[in-house]
């Protein structure tokens, strides 16, 4: 079976645009969440999407947005990108609704802001 | 404020020895906690869990201690080899629907 995707992989913008990051889960897998990883740092907690209802957010501005899709895919959108949102954008998916517990992670999107 | 900390940025192993990852914690209200591995240019991979009401998990040759009351917890490796090079984050989580929170990483080298 297919992991977590993830695309692009790697993004470039520019300061004030706004992105759109995707993310496919696990087959059978209802639940996803997104994580920021600056470098140096651990994974921080931005999203949780179960069933396409936000089930939980972050500390992140309302620059941050996101949706789930019936077919529980999910896009990461920002807008009016700012030099520190450079980061790994990471999506996991699991099957159950609580985000902790039996994360699959993608690979993530590399995010540079110039 | 830090609520799942990994002092140790790096630590170096001598292949076939044992390899010791440390993490504290602060939130007393943490009741299951996670150790996941990651590599490069990949996601980070799920490793081995701990409940609260345990001291002990093992898993091959993995095993995650926890020691609740100094708030600590360890992941031994044993025996160590070159492909367990790689970052090792530990994430902690309160109990319900709550969100990962994650230590900053301690990046594993094993030398052959």
């Amino acid at each position: 079976d297919a992991g977590v995707t993830q695309s692009p992989t790697h993004l470039i913008k520019t300061r004030g645009q706004h992105v759109t990051l995707r993310c496919s889960p696990i087959s059978g897998h209802k639940s996803v969440s997104w994580y920021q990883q600056v470098l140096g740092q651990g994974p921080q907690f931005i999203f949780q999407y179960y069933e396409k209802e936000e089930r939980g957010r972050g500390n992140f501005p309302d620059r941050f947005s996101a949706r789930q899709f019936p077919n529980y895919s999910s896009e990461l959108n920002v807008n009016a990108l700012l030099l520190g949102d450079s980061a790994l954008y990471l999506c996991a998916s699991s099957f159950r609704g609580g985000p902790s517990y039996e994360q699959y992670f993608g690979p993530g999107t590399r995010l540079t802001v110039t | 404020d830090q609520q799942v900390k990994q002092n140790s940025p790096s630590l170096s192993v001598q292949e076939g020895r044992i390899s010791i990852l440390n993490c504290d914690y602060t939130n007393s209200m943490f009741d299951y906690f996670l150790w996941y591995k990651k590599y490069p240019a990949e996601g980070p991979t799920f490793l081995i869990s701990i409940s609260s009401i345990k001291d002990k998990n093992e898993d091959g040759r993995f095993t995650v201690f926890l020691n609740k009351s100094a708030k600590h917890l360890s992941l031994h490796i044993v025996p160590s080899q070159p492909g367990d090079s790689a970052v090792y984050f530990c994430a902690a989580s309160n109990p319900g629907n709550t969100p990962l929170v994650f230590g900053k990483g301690t990046r594993l080298s094993v030398i052959a």
